[in-house]
């Protein structure tokens, strides 16, 4: 069974702190994207990571990938409140016959002032 | 920038109904998605498209059909709505491209009661 798994699935960080968000996934797949979420809104593209040991950054906000692994995180450097929202990683996965999007159940972050 | 427009934020529907929710992209973006999002579960695939008239199922397509009759256009229809199809419905494209991240409608909230 494919499966994509994040942890953690809350999280709750001070401003001003660091942390990283963990996805893992089941299927041998190099191509790995992460969302972002607000409350009550659709999902909005962070990331789009093509290849091993691709990273890429975005203000406080950093990506990385390694598929040998099947790991790919997500650190956050000297949260703000404006990151509270939910995160999710997706993978591409060849399955069936054909190519599919599977995505992980989320991870809730919530940045305290 | 890539626009999903999804027909209803919001919609109310009764057991037995047959219930249309429609989706448009303006970015002739070749494949097409459909969505199901709930707590704890994450994104849940019923339905996409790679081309007009074409569909492939997702992972939960039971109770569920969809259609695209033109390139901009993927309707999503329930036959006959039961409770258990309660939820957030999220309709996305993408490029041709397996490579390229998905763009995200602003989601239908149904609820059947």
């Amino acid at each position: 069974e494919l499966k994509v798994e994040q942890n953690p699935l809350f999280l709750s960080m001070q401003e001003g702190k660091n942390y990283t968000i963990y996805c893992n996934y089941s299927t041998t797949s190099d191509r790995l994207y992460w969302y972002r979420q607000d409350p009550g809104k659709s999902l909005e593209s962070l990331f789009v990571l093509l290849s091993n040991g691709a990273v890429k950054q975005e203000g406080r906000l950093m990506a990385s990938l390694d598929t040998k692994a099947r790991l790919s995180t997500l650190h956050i450097t000297a949260a703000v409140h404006d990151l509270s929202a939910t995160y999710f990683c997706a993978v591409l996965a060849f399955t069936s016959g054909t190519y599919k999007y599977i995505f992980g159940t989320g991870t809730r972050l919530k940045v305290l002032a | 920038d890539v626009k999903v427009t999804q027909s209803s934020r919001y919609l109310v529907k009764r057991t037995g109904e047959k219930v249309f929710l429609e989706c448009v992209q303006d970015m002739d973006h070749e494949n097409m998605f459909w969505y199901r999002q709930d707590p704890g579960l994450g994104l849940r695939l019923i339905y996409f498209s790679y081309d007009v008239k074409m569909k492939e199922k997702g992972d939960i397509p039971e109770g569920y059909s969809v259609s695209r009759e033109k390139k901009e256009r993927f309707s999503l229809i329930l036959e006959s709505a039961s409770t258990n199809q309660t939820s957030m419905y999220l309709c996305a494209s993408s490029l041709e491209t397996v490579s390229y991240e998905q763009y995200f409608g602003p989601g239908t909230r149904l609820t059947v009661t």
